[in-house]
């Protein structure tokens, strides 16, 4: 069964410091893609990366990169040189690909606080 | 492009009280989806369509239908409200497989008394 696994509840980063907030993910499916959405305190969801399963080279999309380690099952995100708008809620994603009708599960998400 | 639009944005029911939550996609998008979100948790899909006319489960399905009206219309029906039920409900919608992220609406608030 699908599953997306985020272990940390919460982080604390310096601004302009690198973070990573971990992802771990379980499927049966070869087919798959991986999403990293932001969710600020105004609610809204944010989306900031994405990774297929047959990309051989990890994503980035700016200051956010996608460290995918296939065979681990893993897609960390790092984002770089944080900023105070950087604080919010992060949740990893997975679209299972096929002709499932591309059923998407989230994390439990990782309360990012950027300190000043 | 309004994108992904919700109504209503706030909801107070009693138990046992039914009531459609809708959202319209004015991306020409196939699939869309519903999800909840508790209080400090992440999105739970609760129903998916992955295009017109389908429409299929997703991890916590009980107590809720869907209809996907047409391609730009999918919504969410509460029969029977029970506090349980109390979340934010959002919709999203994408273009299909591959990198198509989702696009989501800015979310019902619903609280059952």
């Amino acid at each position: 069964a699908q599953k997306i696994t985020q272990t940390q509840p919460g982080m604390f980063v310096q601004e302009k410091e690198a973070v990573t907030l971990d992802c771990t993910y379980d499927t049966s499916d070869q087919s798959y893609g991986l999403f990293w959405y932001k969710q600020p305190s105004s609610g809204e969801m944010i989306f900031l990366i994405y990774q297929g399963s047959y990309d051989e080279q990890n994503a980035t999309e700016g200051r956010y990169s996608l460290n995918f380690q296939k065979a681990r099952k893993s897609a960390n995100l790092v984002i770089s040189a944080s900023q105070l708008g950087d604080s919010a809620m992060y949740f990893c994603a997975m679209r299972e690909g096929g002709t499932g009708g591309f059923k998407t599960i989230f994390g439990a998400g990782t309360r990012l606080f950027v300190k000043a | 492009n309004a994108g992904v639009t919700q109504t209503p944005k706030f909801q107070v029911l009693k138990t046992g009280q039914s009531m459609t939550l809708q959202c319209a996609q004015d991306m020409n998008h196939n699939s869309m989806y519903w999800y909840r979100q508790d209080p400090g948790m992440g999105l739970r899909l609760i129903y998916y369509s992955a295009s017109e006319g389908t429409t299929d489960k997703g991890e916590v399905p009980n107590g809720y239908n869907v209809s996907r009206l047409n391609k730009r219309e999918f919504s969410l029906r509460l029969e029977s409200a029970a506090p349980s039920q109390t979340s934010v409900y959002f919709c999203a919608s994408s273009d299909g497989p591959g990198r198509n992220e989702q696009f989501f609406g800015p979310g019902t608030r619903l609280t059952v008394l």
